[in-house]
């Protein structure tokens, strides 16, 4: 069983939709980063979160930390093309390695 | 500052062989962490060194091992390679406490 669920799995939405997916986990994590990956590519960090109840917003990317710090959401306004790419986040335990969901792929439609 | 670079981007091997990976963090970071990404696994953590020392060892066999040299560019062997091993491998380097920042990875193919 994966600590760190994500979904959905696959979301295919056209061009100026807005979205949410989402990274779920029963274990308290002390942060958690979201990354975004393109194919043949290392995943690039896009923000992390540290406190429960925290919103960062990054342009049209909008992210939350529970407040149990247990799950968190990427919203995104307005998608484009370019936002195109598997997104996954991770989470860090204390003294611990960070853990990885199985990610969300994303495609946007011109 | 240069990123994260890992040595070689594609590799080829066959069953039984070994392979050697190389990984250069981002000058200053200490960090290496190493993982294998699948389309069935996902991203599943390695290990990570520090100072040339491992701290933390993922569930993997140990035909995985890997060292960090007093520079902190850090490599991975894998001996005895199986199909089930081909993979992207990626390397990230961190500062104690701080984000990890990965490299473009190698793409392991078994045959």
């Amino acid at each position: 069983t994966q600590l760190l669920e994500q979904s959905p799995q696959f979301l295919s939405i056209q061009e100026g939709e807005n979205l949410t997916v989402y990274c779920n986990s029963s274990s308290v994590f002390s942060s958690l980063q979201w990354y975004r990956q393109e194919p043949g590519e290392g995943p690039v960090l896009l923000v992390t979160v540290v406190t429960g109840g925290e919103v960062k917003k990054l342009k049209r990317l909008t992210f939350q930390f529970g407040d149990a710090r247990k799950d968190s959401s990427l919203h995104i306004t307005a998608a484009q093309p370019g936002d195109t790419g598997l997104y996954l986040c991770a989470g860090e335990r204390d003294g611990q390695n960070f853990v990885f969901g199985p990610g969300t792929r994303l495609s946007v439609l011109p | 500052k240069a990123g994260v670079t890992q040595t070689p981007r594609y590799l080829i091997k066959t069953r039984g062989q070994q392979v050697t990976l190389s990984c250069s963090p981002i000058s200053g970071h200490r960090s290496v962490s190493w993982y294998q990404q699948t389309p069935g696994q996902g991203l599943q953590f390695l290990f990570e060194y520090f100072s040339e020392t491992q701290r933390n060892k993922g569930n993997f066999p140990g035909r995985f091992s890997g060292r960090q040299f007093s520079n902190s560019r850090s490599e991975m062997n894998v001996s005895t390679l199986e199909l089930g091993d081909s993979a992207l491998y990626l390397c990230a380097s961190a500062e104690i406490g701080h984000e990890q920042y990965f490299g473009p990875g190698t793409r392991l193919t078994v045959t």
